[in-house]
């Protein structure tokens, strides 16, 4: 079975100062890790993913993330935080094929609120 | 760039009532998927739809659920007799075969309100 847990239910951070928003899985098999973005009232959207290549990965409007298999990690980053980055983050995992088809579990969100 | 789509955007349904929620996957993609976050809790998995059938369902997905592919290009999802509990945010999504990356795309969702 397969798990999330994303440390820290709300982050607020001041516009410019550095986003940290951590992500910790739990995996039987090798993941595919992501994390995906949900604004208010809207979808989910794909901020960025890892399937096994480079282990820093970036994705859209600045953000990266480090898959770390020693610490079972995929911690998301952003040097400078700007107003529009306001939204609740999801990070998800899923195996890598097989029977899962790709199904995603993903962890309790983390609400990120950016001050002026 | 393709899109999951969904409708309705907002249904309020009477508690017992039918209610059936529609998606137009990504055109390509042969995996479909139904995902539903209740106000403030995680998102969670309901059943996933490959080759024409379900490929896996969790133990939300009971008898109440149903899902369906009656035409080739939507995906709909059936709840026979809504429950208050059945209030939710109903997250569509689908996935292209392994070489486009395994990347799972959602729809905007419709949020089912059940009185």
């Amino acid at each position: 079975a397969q798990s999330v847990t994303q440390l820290g239910s709300h982050v607020s951070v001041s516009e410019g100062a550095l986003v940290l928003l951590r992500c910790n899985y739990s995996s039987s098999v090798p993941p595919y890790l992501f994390w995906y973005v949900q604004y208010p009232n809207q979808g989910l959207q794909l901020l960025l993913k890892y399937t096994s290549a480079a282990t820093l990965v970036k994705g859209i409007n600045g953000f990266e993330a480090e898959f770390k298999k020693s610490e079972t990690s995929f911690h998301l980053t952003k040097p400078s935080a700007h107003m529009s980055d306001a939204a609740e983050y999801f990070c998800a995992v899923s195996d890598r094929g097989g029977t899962s088809y790709g199904k995603l579990t993903f962890g309790q969100g983390t609400i990120l609120t950016v001050h002026p | 760039e393709p899109e999951v789509t969904q409708t309705p955007s907002h249904q309020v349904t009477q508690m017992g009532q039918e209610v059936i929620l529609r998606c137009v996957p990504i055109s390509n993609h042969l995996y479909f998927y139904w995902y539903r976050q209740i106000l403030g809790q995680k998102v969670e998995f309901l059943v996933s739809f490959y080759n024409n059938e379900i490929s896996e369902k969790s133990e939300i997905f009971d008898d109440q659920f149903s899902v369906e592919r009656p035409d080739g290009s939507n995906f709909t999802l059936k709840i026979r007799s809504t429950k208050l509990e059945d209030s939710a945010m109903y997250f569509c999504a689908s996935k292209g075969d392994s070489t486009s990356g395994n990347t799972i795309y959602f729809g905007e969702g419709s949020w089912l309100t059940v009185v």
